[in-house]
């Protein structure tokens, strides 16, 4: 079975600042898909970015983008120009088959 | 296009009562997906659903929960006899008709019993 691993369960940052949360997940697979999902004080599941496991490029969205180390199992979100909206629990998933496995989740909180 | 809709948004229970949450994707998906989320932790998933069939419901507990998604009208996910345990966040989420494609959530239903 899969697993995905965020082994930050806090962080913060500095309002304008760049940061990088972690995940690592576990897999026998070679194609899959990867997500970071963000979920406000609203509770609201948001999709953030995708990236599929067959594309060596790097997932961008605006000020989200993604390091993607497939030997590795690692799939980490960088947040640029940090703004408070940001502020939010942030988490990491896996998918194959339509099968979504989440991992615990990172509560970021972006400082003024 | 309506994104997917959840309803009710907050539900209280008794313990022992029944707790029908309802569940309709977004237009042109026939692909759901139901997750729990209990507090301070993530995502666990209970069952997916196509149209009238039960795909893998591998994460639902085996004793007094069930769910459809019958051909017409929302998908039900039913919790029978709740305990205190059942409180949680539940979360639909919706896919169109293709393997692998991003599955996008409702807001969910906060379900308290007391």
């Amino acid at each position: 079975a899969q697993t995905v691993t965020q082994s930050q369960p806090e962080m913060s940052v500095q309002e304008a600042e760049t940061v990088t949360l972690s995940c690592t997940y576990d897999t026998s697979e070679n194609n899959y898909y990867l997500f970071w999902y963000k979920q406000p004080p609203s509770r609201q599941m948001i999709l953030v970015i995708r990236q599929e496991a067959y594309k060596q490029q790097n997932a961008t969205e605006n000020r989200f983008s993604v390091n993607f180390q497939k030997a590795a199992k690692s799939f980490s979100l960088k947040i640029s120009d940090s703004q408070l909206g940001d502020t939010a629990m942030y988490f990491c998933a896996f998918m194959k088959n339509n099968d979504m496995r989440f991992g615990a989740g990172t509560r970021l909180t972006v400082k003024p | 296009n309506a994104g997917v809709m959840q309803n009710p948004r907050h539900l209280v229970r008794r313990r022992g009562q029944e707790a029908r949450l309802r569940c309709s994707p977004m237009k042109g998906h026939s692909h759901v997906y139901w997750y729990r989320q209990l507090p301070e932790e993530g995502l666990k998933f209970m069952v997916y659903l196509q149209k009238e069939n039960i795909i893998d419901e591998s994460g639902m507990p085996k004793e007094r929960f069930s769910a459809e998604f019958p051909k017409e009208g929302p998908s039900i996910l039913r919790i029978q006899q709740v305990v205190r345990g059942d409180s949680a966040a539940y979360f639909c989420a919706s896919s169109p008709n293709r393997v692998e494609e991003t599955q996008y959530f409702g807001p969910g239903t906060r379900l308290l019993v007391l």
